[in-house]
């Protein structure tokens, strides 16, 4: 049963920490996708890649998150320095092309970000 | 830009139907998504809807899109305790631009025993 993995799953941090989230997209996925999910907000994509190219960042606040895709089986969310603002569930997605900007997309579990 | 708008809540008795309805603005949507999240747990894709299709059917789930009118629709049939979760739908295509996917902001669905 082929699935997205995240880790960790919790994290709680203390402002100004570092933080990495990292994602297993499923085998013989080209794309990968990172969301944001809050109360206020909702679902909000901050960025995604297309055979480990980044696409399109331009949800994601650039001064301190940074998406990378080192491999086809890793892909990584950093925020540096974190912020109480950043506190929101991460998902990480991974995806088939069915047509021009449209994708079956398969989520992972989540981050749950706490920063303090 | 695209948005897509659902109701906040929906709650029906085990055993009936639920309707769970979408409306979305952008007239170039080429699929339209319909996505469970149970609590603590990522989303789940359900079922999606190639835009020149009127109606999909999968199990105890129906899909129906009215593209004249923009409106989209999911039916649970028998409906279960189970099934309670947060609904998303889903619009992609031309003018969500490079943003892939557009979410309405959820309906959550209750069913009462």
């Amino acid at each position: 049963d082929a699935r997205v993995t995240q880790t960790p799953r919790h994290k709680v941090t203390e402002m100004g920490q570092e933080v990495t989230m990292r994602c297993q997209p499923i085998l013989g996925h080209n794309t990968v996708f990172w969301y944001r999910q809050t109360m206020m907000q909702g679902l909000e994509l901050l960025a995604y890649f297309r055979n480990r190219a980044p696409l399109d960042d331009s949800g994601m606040p650039k001064d301190r998150f940074s998406a990378e895709m080192p491999d086809a089986t890793l892909a990584t969310l950093k925020i540096q320095p974190s912020e109480p603002r950043d506190s929101a569930v991460y998902f990480c997605a991974s995806g088939l092309i069915l047509g021009r900007e449209s994708y079956e997309q398969y989520f992972g579990p989540g981050t749950r970000l706490t920063v303090t | 830009g695209e948005d897509v708008e659902q109701s906040l809540f929906l709650s029906v008795r085990e055993g009936d139907s639920s309707v769970i309805n979408c409306t979305y603005t952008d007239s170039s949507s080429t699929y339209l998504y319909w996505y469970k999240q149970e609590p603590g747990a990522g989303l789940q894709l359900l079922t999606y809807i190639f835009s020149n299709m009127d109606m999909k059917q999968d199990q105890r789930l129906t899909v129906l899109l009215n593209k004249k009118d923009k409106h989209l629709s999911l039916r649970i049939a028998d409906t279960q305790t189970g099934d309670s979760a947060i609904y998303f739908c889903a619009s992609s295509g031309r003018d969500t631009g490079r943003r892939a996917l557009t979410f309405g902001s959820g309906t959550r669905l209750q069913v009462q025993p």
